[in-house]
Formats: C-alpha cells, structure tokens, sequence
C-alpha cells in the first residue's frame, strides 16, 4: 500500500449532505492525488497537491474541494452529495525525478449516495 | 489533453495460454507510460514505467514494450493468479504537472 491509509473504506450517506474523505501517507512525498473510479470511465483525476496548501483541479472538479495543511494529509470533500458521486475513491502519492514517477495507491474509499 | 485507449476490454485465456494487451496512447511530450494490476475491490498496483521507445522491461511472466504510439503488455503462459485488470496510464511533459492520464482497463482472465 506503500505507505497510504484511506478513511473510511466504505461509507453510505445521504443526497446532499458534506462528506469528508482522508488520506494518510508515511511517505513524506510532495505530490498528493484524488482519483475516482467508475465502470466505463476508468481513472479520473479529480485534485491534486504538489506541497502543503498547493492544490490544483483535475478533469472531473466539480463539486469536490480539498485541504493539506500538513504534508502526509490530504483531504477530499463533497460539498453537497449527489446521486452521481457514487463511486470508488482512490489517493494517490509520488515522488517527482526528472522523468516519470509512478503513482502508488491507496485501497480505496467506496462511498454510496442515496 | 492526454489520450489512452485499451483493447481489448476484457479477455479469456485458458492457463499458458500466451496472449497481448494493447495501450495506444495520444500525449505531448512522454515524460513516462505506467502499467498497473488491479484486482478486486484493492487500489491499482504499479508494475512497469517505460520512458522512450525500444525499451522493454519484463516481470514474471509479464513483459512490457512501448512504440512511439502503442504500448504492449505480453502475458506468457498465464496462470489464474494472472487474473485481474490491467491498467496503461501516460504522463505527458506538456504541463501536465505529474498528473496520469489512465485507460479504461483490459480485465483479463486466466480459467485453469
């Protein structure tokens, strides 16, 4: 899992209700992701972090905020739960060299809206 | 924008039964192509990076090679435990700030 703890695994709540989901690395590495994961779409970048308070949008933003105020957390929220957000979380973290870093995820957060 | 398509989506094999998974990717200026394992209900696992055209890179039973528009992943002699989804990602140079780019999957298989 090198190293990232995703919270909750699972969680069900309510249509338009806050959610909060968190990512933990021991890793001290600077780049931080959210990605989603739905049948037919794959892997969508929803936010990312390249340092403590550094954060930018991915394709799929909408909807989504995100906090790090320290290096190893990087928080995901929903602002107001939808039908449509429905889905697998992934974190991610890397290191940066000067050619390609892989990602290392995390196991996932599988939140259900009603 | 960073483009990848995987084929096929899914594919049977019976145990040693060799085959190919394709990756034909889009980018502007490869900084790197990934190649991930995932299985059930885990996160994706990382298996190869491959940086320019030419190169290869093997693990297992696994062997990964890379065009300048198309990745592949031979599977030799497949056994069960081969079975999962595998995922083909890109990281493009043209300020793409260390985000991955990821295909959709090929679920692959393995029936004993």
């Amino acid at each position: 899992d090198a190293g990232i703890t995703q919270s909750p695994r699972h969680k069900v709540t309510e249509t338009g209700t806050p959610v909060t989901l968190r990512c933990h690395q021991t890793e001290n590495h600077r780049y931080m992701y959210w990605y989603r994961q739905d049948p037919g779409h794959g892997l969508r970048l929803i936010h990312y972090s390249y340092g403590v308070k550094d954060t930018d949008k991915g394709e799929v933003s909408d909807g989504y905020s995100v906090s790090r105020s320290k290096t190893e957390d990087f928080l995901l929220t929903l602002e107001s739960a939808t039908s449509s957000q429905t889905s697998v979380y992934f974190c991610a973290i890397t290191w940066v060299t000067g050619n390609g870093s892989p990602l290392h995820f995390g196991n996932g957060t599988r939140l259900t809206v009603t | 924008e960073d483009q990848v398509t995987q084929s096929p989506e899914a594919l049977r094999l019976q145990e040693g039964e060799s085959s190919s998974l394709n990756c034909s990717y889009t980018v502007s200026g490869l900084r790197g192509l990934f190649w991930y394992r995932q299985d059930p209900g885990k996160g994706p696992e990382f298996l190869f990076t491959l940086y320019s055209a030419g190169e290869e890179k093997e693990k297992e039973r696994l062997k990964a090679t890379l065009t300048k528009k198309e990745s592949f992943l031979h599977i030799t002699a497949p056994k069960p435990e081969d079975s999962a989804t595998y995922l083909c990602a890109v990281q493009g140079g043209g300020g793409s700030n260390y985000k991955l780019t990821f295909g959709k999957g090929t679920l692959l298989t393995v029936n004993p």
